[in-house]
């Protein structure tokens, strides 16, 4: 079936280094590739998407490329803030296995001191 | 605000209550979701619902009980809930058999079984 693997956190960062979470997926076919951000006491929002090979997503400054080749999609962002600080999920649906269910990875805390 | 909304926030229960959360989307999506998610753990899939199926998780515990009147509403009716089962459950929705869209999420309901 299809899954997700993300690095285990928590990554704790200074304001304004690089961020890199990595983020590596088996499924069949071309699924859709996410991540998710969620904030305390919040449920999940759609940070960006790809969905097909060599797609980049991006939005508030965080990126991600569809690599199909080494089944990735890592999540980079160039200057953290503190308020960037939250949980970050990667997921995907819509493999040729035929599941519209997303299926997640097990979340990257990221925790940023000024 | 993500066009999911559920109620209440915050719940807490004795284990000998029945309640019921209450999900809602007017987003035109025709899945639902409930996730559980519990401190240190992934997000579980409880239950789903869309126009084709409804998909169990077979390790869910037979005291929670879904209920979707219609593709806008989704229930999950609780009784002799266990204080393990605390935990914030997160309904979500999403395009179903257009697995390359992504889920919406509520803000979750934070569920306290004393």
């Amino acid at each position: 079936g299809d899954s997700v693997t993300q690095m285990e956190g928590p990554v704790t960062l200074s304001e304004e280094a690089f961020l890199t979470i990595n983020c590596t997926y088996t499924a069949t076919g071309y699924p859709s590739l996410f991540w998710y951000v969620q904030y305390p006491g919040e449920g999940l929002q759609l940070l960006l998407k790809a969905t097909k090979a060599d797609d980049k997503g991006s939005n508030k400054g965080f990126e991600a490329t569809y690599r199909k080749e080494t089944t990735s999609f890592h999540l980079e962002k160039g200057s953290v803030q503190v308020s960037d600080s939250a949980v970050y999920f990667c997921a995907l649906s819509g493999s040729s296995g035929g599941s519209y269910i997303p299926t997640f990875g097990r979340g990257t805390s990221l925790i940023v001191h000024p | 605000e993500t066009g999911v909304t559920q109620t209440p926030r915050h719940l807490v229960m004795g284990m000998t209550n029945k309640k019921s959360l209450k999900c809602e989307q007017h987003l035109g999506h025709n899945a639902m979701y409930w996730y559980k998610q519990s401190a240190k753990k992934p997000l579980e899939l409880m239950f789903v619902y869309s126009l084709e199926e409804r998909v169990e998780n077979n390790s869910v515990p037979s005291r929670f009980s879904p209920e979707c009147p219609n593709s806008s509403h989704l229930f999950l009716h609780l009784h002799t809930l266990q204080p393990e089962d605390s935990a914030l459950y997160l309904c979500a929705s999403s395009y179903g058999r257009r697995g390359n869209t992504e889920a919406f999420f509520g803000q979750g309901t934070r569920l306290t079984v004393v």
